[in-house]
């Protein structure tokens, strides 16, 4: 199994909505990550937990609040967000110390 | 994305190689990486290379590393229509054990028949 499977594949929620993203890799994979993707735009990190403990954020605003209940699964969990915040939400993992980062195929949110 | 530059665009006749051509800023850089990106589909490493090499050949794909000007080069030989899509040069350096990946934005690949 060499797959990074993010669920839902497409949300649309309100801006008073609470809604989760779901990563889940059953690759042993220790670091995992979330990027945030806009249209005609890179990827840009948002988030890194490596062994279950965030040691990456990018300076992402309150509203994102990521969560690593396990060595399996990483969730994003949304809050109050705004339209801007529309955008592909990616997830990758690798394992510690690797080169290679997996992504998945992307939950597309759009913020109404 | 603004350390890591690359063309946003290049076209090419099917059967032809492609060039994409991307620049980078960072001279610490351990690894460099070609992505590749569907539409509406997440992203696919295409291929790497360790920073102390200066070419990579897997099939169809050629990467060159040109560290002393911060090139890295990604050629496609025979290039398919299947190959339409926006490629991603991405550096990375170490941070607390793994390598993350940082992109230019992307050069949209089209081929036409």
């Amino acid at each position: 199994d060499t797959e990074v499977t993010q669920t839902p594949k497409h949300l649309v929620m309100g801006m008073t909505n609470k809604k989760s993203l779901k990563c889940e890799q059953h690759m042993g994979h220790r670091a995992m990550y979330w990027y945030k993707q806009k249209a005609k735009k890179p990827p840009e990190l948002m988030f890194v937990y490596s062994y279950e403990k965030l040691s990456i954020n990018e300076s992402v605003p309150s509203r994102f609040s990521p969560e690593c209940p396990n060595s399996s699964l990483l969730n994003l969990h949304l809050h109050a967000l705004q339209p801007e915040d529309s955008a592909l939400y990616l997830c990758a993992s690798s394992q510690q110390g690797a080169t290679e980062a997996f992504f998945g195929q992307g939950t597309r949110l759009t913020v109404v | 994305g603004e350390d890591v530059e690359q063309s946003l665009f290049l076209s090419v006749r099917e059967g032809d190689s492609s060039v994409i051509n991307c620049t980078y800023t960072d001279s610490s850089s351990t690894y460099l990486y070609w992505y590749k990106q569907e539409p509406g589909a997440g992203l696919q490493l295409l291929t790497y290379i360790f920073s102390n090499m200066d070419m990579k050949q897997d099939q169809r794909l050629t990467v060159l590393l040109n560290k002393k000007d911060k090139h890295l080069s990604l050629r496609i030989a025979d290039t398919q229509t299947g190959d339409s899509a926006i490629y991603f040069c991405a550096e990375s350096l170490p941070s607390g054990g793994s390598y993350i990946p940082t992109f230019g934005r992307g050069t949209s690949l089209i081929v036409h028949p």
